[in-house]
Parts: structure tokens; sequence; C-alpha cells
């Protein structure tokens, strides 16, 4: 079965900074990968997704993914964080074809510094 | 707006009671999803739907859980006698396998059940 490890708890950045946000999955075969964020209290909004294709994802808010298969990673990236971007950061691993068992990690929870 | 939206958003109950939670996904999304989130952890399934027939369950889903969507568009989470382990955010989300985006998962804001 997938499984997904992000091992870092919490990070704290200063705005203006750069960010990557590290996960590691475990998966026999292709997998897709996603990342969402959620601000406290709310539901989880879909920043980007790997299905195929380039490895490098562009997506929302200025936030890309590498997907690099010989590390089964897929680590989140920001040039330079925004004090909103502060929130809890979920990578999730799904089955290509069987996407109903899709398997988060415990999360990231970021802190952006003034 | 046409996200997924779950209704109530937060749910106090006493330990016993039977709650019921209500999820109306993406209107042309055919499969539904239930998730419970614990404090600092990431989301687990419960169950999904596709349609109206429920087609997997997660052994997190305990005999107490029951989920229906019966006209294969909003879904309804029941927890009978619950217990105060059952205090969680519970996520519904949506998708639609066959368009583009096929694969992801659209989340609802959730609804935060606490047992006293």
């Amino acid at each position: 079965a997938q499984s997904v490890t992000q091992p870092d708890i919490h990070i704290t950045v200063s705005e203006g900074a750069s960010l990557e946000l590290r996960c590691n999955y475990s998966y026999g075969a292709t997998p897709y990968l996603f990342w969402y964020v959620q601000s406290p209290g709310q539901g989880l909004q879909l920043l980007l997704k790997y299905f195929s294709g380039d490895t490098l994802v562009q997506g929302i808010k200025g936030f890309e993914a590498e997907f690099k298969r010989s590390q089964s990673s897929f680590n989140l990236r920001k040039p330079s964080v925004h004090w909103s971007d502060a929130a809890e950061y979920f990578c999730a691993v799904g089955e290509a074809g069987n996407n109903n068992d899709m398997r988060f990690g415990a999360g990231t929870r970021l802190t952006v510094k003034p | 707006d046409t996200g997924v939206s779950q209704n109530p958003r937060h749910k106090i109950t006493k330990r016993g009671q039977n709650v019921t939670f209500r999820c109306d996904p993406i209107s042309e999304h055919n499969r539904l999803y239930w998730y419970r989130q614990t404090l600092g952890q990431g989301p687990e399934f419960l169950t999904y739907f596709q349609n109206e027939a429920q087609l997997e369950k997660s052994r997190l889903l305990s005999d107490r859980f029951s989920a229906e969507r019966p006209k294969g568009s909003f879904s309804t989470l029941e927890i009978q006698r619950t217990e105060q382990g059952d205090s969680a955010m519970y996520l519904c989300a949506s998708s639609f396998p066959g368009l583009a985006d096929s694969e992801a998962q659209y989340f609802g804001p959730g609804t935060r059940l606490l047992v006293l």
C-alpha cells in the first residue's frame, strides 16, 4: 500500500525567503501525487498535482513541485514566501486508476516570520 | 460558488447522541469521499461512493458509522452513539474521473465535531 512521509513537522521561514517542503512516498507503481494546503479550521485546497509527463509541475499561488522517481520524492517549492502562505501543507499519493485510496502525510506546518 | 459544501460546519454533542453530517459535492462529480482528520494529522480515508454505490469502506468506519448517497448527489454521514474519540474534522471531497483533471479530489470546508 502507498504511504507518504513529510519529515518536517514545522518549518519557519522569513517573509520573502525561499521555501522547500519535503515529501517522500512509498509506492510500487507510478503514483499520482498531490499537494494540498489547509488554513486553520478550513478544508483542503489543491495546490498542484502530478499524474505523468513533465516532472516539474506548476501550481497555484506561485508554488511548484518536482517529481523525482529515483528519490521517491515530490518536494514543494516557492521562491518567495508571503505571510499569507502560513498554513498546514499536506502531500498525498494516490494510485493511477484507483485514486479512491489516497494517502496523506501528517502535514508540515509553515510559519512565516515578518 | 460551485465548490464542495458541508453542513453543519461545527457540531457539539454529548456522548451517546447521534449526529448526521451532509456533503454536497461539485455538481458534475460522480465520486464522493469521506475523510476524518484528527488534530495534527492528515486526513484518513473513511469511505467513497461512485454515484449512489458505496464502493469501499475503511476499517476505521466502525459499525456506528454509516454513509449514504441515495440519489448520487449529496451524501450524509451518520455517527450513532458518539464517543469522545469521534471528535475530529470530517471532510468530504468529490472528483470526476474522465475529465482532464480526473484524479484530483476537491475538498469541502469540513464539519468539526466535538463530543463532550
